[in-house]
């Protein structure tokens, strides 16, 4: 069975700053992708970016950088300078690549809160 | 947008009743997820369909169920609802193309559902 463990309930940053939220997860599988999503207090669930097992470059799209360390099972999200729209909860999941297997396990979340 | 829909936005009903939540998939994206998003049991998967067919089951109650029809979208029936039931719905699509990398799920907006 996977598990993915968020462990800052929530953060507060200052607008311009970097910020990195923390992401751990388990499985005994080797092929499986990691996800980061946003979802805004209007409840969509926004895709931010992807990281698959096998990829040897973190993954990057924008200001949001993935810190993928494998042997650490921990797939970190940066936020580079930080905005007030990047208020929000955020969400690490992961999924294998197996057929049957492909649904998302995601963690508890942590509500990013950027201060002006 | 991500290209997933979902119907309707807001759902507000009774206890007992059956409701139908529906889905249409981004095109030509042929799995279809569905997750629920509770205060007490976060983001959890219910069910996959893959072109038809049922893919995968997670943590669906036996009051659920699901089905995918020939031109893609989904539904899901909810019955005899009871308070608990109340929640985010989320439909997501993916292509699940077979390869190295898992594939991208992409969410609709959800259905909020309230039992009353």
């Amino acid at each position: 069975a996977q598990k993915i463990t968020q462990t800052q309930p929530g953060m507060f940053v200052q607008e311009k700053e970097a910020v990195t939220l923390d992401c751990t997860y388990d499985t005994s599988d080797q092929s499986y992708g990691l996800f980061w999503y946003k979802q805004p207090s209007s409840g969509e669930m926004i895709f931010l970016i992807y990281q698959g097992s096998y990829d040897e470059q973190n993954a990057t799209e924008g200001r949001y950088s993935l810190n993928f360390q494998k042997a650490r099972k921990s797939a970190n999200l940066v936020i580079s300078a930080s905005q007030l729209g990047d208020s929000a909860m955020y969400f690490c999941a992961m999924s294998i690549l197996n057929f049957g297997n492909e649904k998302l396990t995601f963690g508890t979340g942590t509500r990013l809160t950027i201060i002006p | 947008d991500s290209g997933v829909t979902q119907t309707p936005k807001h759902l507000i009903t009774a206890t007992g009743q059956r409701v139908t939540l529906r889905c249409s998939p981004r095109s030509g994206d042929l799995s279809v997820y569905w997750y629920q998003q509770s205060l007490d049991q976060g983001l959890q998967f219910l069910i996959q369909y893959y072109n038809g067919e049922e893919r995968a089951k997670g943590n669906i109650l036996e009051r659920f169920s699901a089905q995918q029809f020939p031109d893609l979208h989904s539904e899901l029936n909810l019955s005899s609802l009871e308070l608990g039931d109340s929640a985010l719905y989320f439909c997501a699509s993916s292509t699940s193309s077979s390869g190295t990398n898992t594939d991208t799920q992409y969410f609709g907006p959800g259905t909020r559902l309230t039992v009353l």
